[in-house]
C-alpha cells in the first residue's frame, strides 16, 4: 500500500461547480499536511497548509481527519484556472524525515 | 528573479554519460531537496540535505550521488544515464520545520537515450 494515495482523476466540472478530493495516508505519526497545485509541466506551488481544526483561504477549504487518516480539499465556484493537478503532501519526522507526495488528483473545468 | 534556478532546463544525453544538474536558491534556506517525477508514480525525494554538511538519501537515490557546495547549491549527478532515469526532475528548498513549505525550482527534463 502506498503511504498516500489519491484519486488519480481526472475530475471534469463545469465552470461554477464544487468539487472535492480526497487524500489518504497510512502513517499515523504523520505531522504535517498540505495541498500543492502542479500546472502541466511545471513546478508545484503550495495551496496550502492542513490544520486539524480545518482551515478556509478564500474558496479553498482543507479538512484533517486524524482518526479515519485523510485530508480533503474543497473548491467552490470553479473556475476555468483552477485546471490543474493537485497533490497532497504528508509528512513526518518521526524516525526518518518523511515528505511524501501523492501521485496527485487532475483537475478539468470545463466551459 | 526566480528564487529556486535549476540548470540545464532540458537535457538528452546517451546512456553511460555523466551528467549533473544544478541547483541555486536565493531563498536564505538551509533545507534542500532533489526529486524526480515520472507520469503516475508522482514525485519521488532521491537526495536531501539539511545543511552544508548534512548529506541524506531518499527514497530512490540509487544511480545518483549529491553535492551540496554551498548553502545555496546543491548538486545531483547521474554518474552513468541509463534510460529509466528519464523523468522531469525538481530541486527544492524550505525553512527548517516540518510544517514549512517546499520551494520548487521549475524542473529539468532530462531524456536518456
Amino acid at each position: 500500500r502506498k503511504e498516500v494515495e489519491q484519486d488519480p482523476g481526472p475530475f471534469n466540472v463545469p465552470e461554477g461547480a464544487t468539487v472535492a478530493f480526497n487524500c489518504t495516508y497510512s502513517n499515523s505519526a504523520s505531522q504535517s499536511f498540505f495541498w500543492y497545485r502542479q500546472d502541466c509541466r511545471k513546478e508545484p506551488k503550495l495551496l496550502m497548509s492542513v490544520y486539524s481544526s480545518g482551515n478556509e483561504d478564500g474558496r479553498f477549504t482543507a479538512q484533517l481527519n486524524r482518526a479515519s487518516q485523510y485530508i480533503s480539499l474543497l473548491i467552490r465556484d470553479s473556475k476555468l484556472s483552477d485546471s490543474a493537478t493537485y497533490l497532497c503532501v504528508v509528512s513526518s519526522t518521526s524516525g526518518t524525515y518523511k515528505y511524501i507526495f501523492g501521485t496527485g488528483t487532475r483537475l478539468k473545468v470545463l466551459a | 528573479d526566480a528564487d529556486v534556478t535549476q540548470t540545464p532546463r532540458n537535457r538528452i544525453t546517451k546512456t553511460g554519460k555523466r551528467i549533473m544538474l544544478e541547483c541555486s536558491q536565493t531563498k536564505g534556506h538551509d533545507r534542500m531537496y532533489w526529486y524526480r517525477q515520472d507520469p503516475g508514480l508522482g514525485l519521488r525525494l532521491i537526495y536531501y540535505s539539511f545543511d552544508v554538511k548534512d548529506i541524506n538519501k531518499g527514497e530512490i537515490s540509487d544511480g545518483y550521488s549529491v553535492s551540496r557546495q554551498a548553502q545555496a547549491k546543491f548538486s545531483l549527478s547521474l554518474e552513468s544515464a541509463i534510460p529509466n532515469q528519464t523523468a522531469l526532475y525538481f530541486c527544492a528548498t524550505s525553512g527548517d520545520r516540518t510544517y514549512n513549505e517546499q520551494f520548487f525550482g521549475p524542473g529539468t527534463r532530462l531524456t536518456v537515450l
